[in-house]
């Protein structure tokens, strides 16, 4: 059976913390990417990444850097986190070239930044 | 830039009815689309993928259907049953590895 996984459920940090959100995947695929969703926005990509060490912005990387230093994990950094960024992260994975495959969605992570 | 509307936003219907959803997408040049199941506070869990050579998928009481020339999809849900009240989302994939997503059609199925 196929799994995502996230680090933490729920997260409560403070303003100017710095925030790791860990994603993990055990499907050996290539592409990982890094969703915020919020009541009336909808899913809003931040990051993807197709490949070890490969990054590339999404929508809304301002505030939010990656890492993927291995295939299996897609790592966001909130340099600084700031009450704006409160919100619900859901990380994804799926094949490289794989347009006729399916986004498989980890459990997601709420953040609290008070 | 390809825009993904689903209608309606919010549907609540008592058990037992057959239940249509609708997505409509902007840009009819997908590789594919796909229909995923949200519940609260959690993540998305596929529920159909149709490809665009096919114009729809089945899977026990649900079925989509695609129509590209339109720019429309329709999930289909017979004999709703409460345990299928989730916020639905449909997301439509072309040109890159990146799919877009509609804002989702959040449904509650009363006894």
């Amino acid at each position: 059976d196929v799994k995502v996984t996230q680090s933490s459920r729920y997260l409560v940090k403070r303003t100017g913390e710095k925030v790791f959100l860990e994603c993990v995947q055990d499907m050996d695929h290539e592409n990982m990417f890094w969703y915020r969703q919020d009541p009336g926005l909808g899913l809003r990509l931040i990051y993807f990444s197709y490949d070890v060490k490969m990054k590339e912005k999404g929508d809304i990387p301002e505030g939010y850097s990656v890492s993927r230093e291995k295939k299996e994990r897609f790592s966001l950094i909130l340099e600084s986190a700031s009450t704006n960024q409160t919100s619900m992260y859901l990380c994804a994975s799926t094949e490289q070239g794989a347009r006729q495959e399916t986004q498989y969605f980890g459990p997601g992570t709420r953040l609290l930044v008070l | 830039k390809q825009e993904v509307t689903q209608i309606p936003a919010a549907l609540s219907v008592p058990e037992g009815e057959n239940l249509v959803l609708n997505c409509s997408f902007t840009d009819s040049a997908i590789y594919n689309l796909q229909w995923f199941r949200q519940d609260p506070g959690k993540g998305l869990t596929s529920l159909l993928l149709i490809q665009s050579s096919q114009r729809e998928q089945t899977s026990g009481r649900l079925n989509a259907s695609l129509d590209k020339s339109s720019g429309r999809s329709t999930l289909y849900i017979a004999a709703s049953q409460p345990g299928d009240s989730a916020t639905y989302l449909c997301a439509v994939l072309r040109g890159s590895y990146i799919p877009t997503f509609g804002r989702g059609t959040s449904l509650i199925v009363h006894p």
